[in-house]
């Protein structure tokens, strides 16, 4: 298995750009998660879905960001416009149900000069 | 709205030495824990979960936790440590309550250096 996967893993942008994060789960999960991670904050979930549905989206930051899953096999987290204060590493997760251990892409590190 | 406690931003051992790393959790209901290991510039993976069936849990590489119901405590440790072992360790709590019990509360991590 590939496990959970994330493009692109480096991402450096100015102000004002739109940035898209794309995450592939882990094949037969049906519960996927984006989260954030900075020094200030940690560890932070972004948005869950479940079999494509967007079922928590409290923690998105603001209406700047949104994210889509069209399908069990992809996932988008879309910043517009960027700011500097976005500059994070940003994780995708899958698990096979919502209860059980969550898989964790290896990240893509934002900058936003 | 409930928490996770790591003490210890930055623990440094020397190889071969005991590894403790502390996470204290804040929920009222029986809670489901977790300790993550992140390794540089790679995601987080599953040391070992704790899900009320025994107190003690061993996990992978080496690494075990014991639930303190008493202490509210799910500390992580490791009878010998190796240089591999250089990691950000995460303690997380599930939430068990309501409709929510998707989401993972994340400790703010601790950071082992284990020296030669």
């Amino acid at each position: 298995d590939a496990g959970v996967i994330q493009s692109p893993r480096h991402e450096v942008t100015e102000m004002g750009q739109e940035v898209t994060l794309r995450c592939k789960p882990i094949s037969g999960h049906n519960s996927l998660f984006w989260y954030r991670q900075t020094m200030m904050r940690g560890l932070e979930l972004l948005i869950y879905f479940n079999n494509n549905v967007p079922i928590d989206d409290s923690g998105m930051p603001e209406d700047r960001f949104s994210a889509k899953m069209p399908n069990a096999s992809f996932s988008t987290l879309k910043i517009q416009p960027s700011e500097p204060r976005d500059s994070a590493v940003y994780f995708c997760a899958s698990s096979t149900t919502r209860y059980n251990e969550q898989f964790f892409g290896p990240g893509t590190r934002l900058t936003v000069l | 709205a409930q928490s996770v406690t790591q003490l210890g931003s930055h623990v440094s051992v020397s190889e071969g030495a005991l590894v403790l790393l502390r996470c204290n959790y804040s929920s009222s209901v029986p809670p489901y824990l977790f300790w993550y290991v992140q390794y540089p510039n790679q995601g987080l993976q599953l040391l070992l979960k704790y899900t009320s069936a025994a107190t003690l849990v061993k996990g992978i590489n080496g690494f075990e936790a014991e639930f303190k119901k008493s202490e509210t405590s799910f500390h992580l440790t490791k009878p010998s440590a190796h240089m591999s072992d250089a990691a950000e360790y995460f303690c997380a709590d599930r939430d068990t309550s309501g409709g929510s019990n998707y989401k993972l509360t994340f400790g703010k991590g601790t950071l082992l250096t284990v020296n030669p």
